[in-house]
């Protein structure tokens, strides 16, 4: 199995912060890779696929990038609605696996 | 909109079986186009891919899982069904549907449901 390592586990910042967060693949992955951001008590939402590519109604904020092993998303100005744990998944091979997510926390 | 609803028991006895149901608003399984999937959360594994289903009733599961999983597919109903035997509690998890959307081996996921808590106990 392909093992997803995020960093870091978790996060403090304010509002109006630019964060990045990273996401290591144990092995190359190409562009199969997903984001997501997961609020207390709620489902995953889908942020992000192909590593880039933002899903339909994100806010523009938010942007990943990367290939092969090494994969960061950004938040460019950190606004409210923001502060969840967000999750990066690899798609490039079975089974899909999933990071062990990133808190993004209100400083 | 596509939409998703888990539904089935909040309570299974330990070496019982977990069954639970899907049902899809919005998008027609038997329109093709994406595989179905059951996905689970819990503290101590994190997020794990069960397994998927296309409209044919083609499936792929997580090897981890396989030897006590089967999902299936009813396109007349919209939905699709998980079936996990001989539970622990090791498998007290909240558990999701999703639409998943391939890439080339497998895929992403979205929408989700609003997640079901299950948990095995006597």
């Amino acid at each position: 199995d392909i093992q997803m390592t995020q960093s870091p586990s978790s996060l403090s910042a304010s509002v109006g912060d630019r964060v990045t967060i990273t996401c290591r693949a144990s092995q190359g992955i190409s562009s199969y890779l997903a984001w997501f951001q997961q609020k207390p008590g709620k489902a995953p939402k889908s942020l992000i696929y192909a590593a880039s590519i933002l899903q339909s109604g994100v806010p523009s904020r938010f942007s990943g990038s990367g290939s092969g092993t090494d994969f960061t998303l950004t938040i460019s100005s950190l606004q409210p609605e923001d502060f969840a744990t967000y999750y990066c998944q690899q798609y490039n091979s079975y089974p899909i696996t999933f990071g062990q997510g990133t808190r993004l926390e209100i400083k | 909109q596509v939409q998703l609803q888990e539904s089935g028991p909040g309570l299974v006895k330990p070496s019982e079986t977990l069954s639970l149901t899907c049902t899809v608003s919005g998008y027609s399984i038997s329109s093709g186009g994406y595989y179905w999937a059951w996905i689970r959360q819990s503290p101590g594994k994190g997020l794990e891919w069960i397994g998927s289903i296309y409209q044919s009733g083609s499936t792929y599961y997580n090897p981890s899982l396989k030897s006590r999983v089967t999902i299936s597919v009813d396109t007349s109903k919209n939905q699709f069904s998980l079936r996990l035997n001989s539970v622990t509690a090791a498998d007290t998890a909240v558990y999701y549907c999703a639409r998943e959307t391939f890439g080339v081996v497998s895929g992403w996921f979205d929408p989700w449901g609003q997640g079901t808590l299950v948990t095995v106990s006597s």
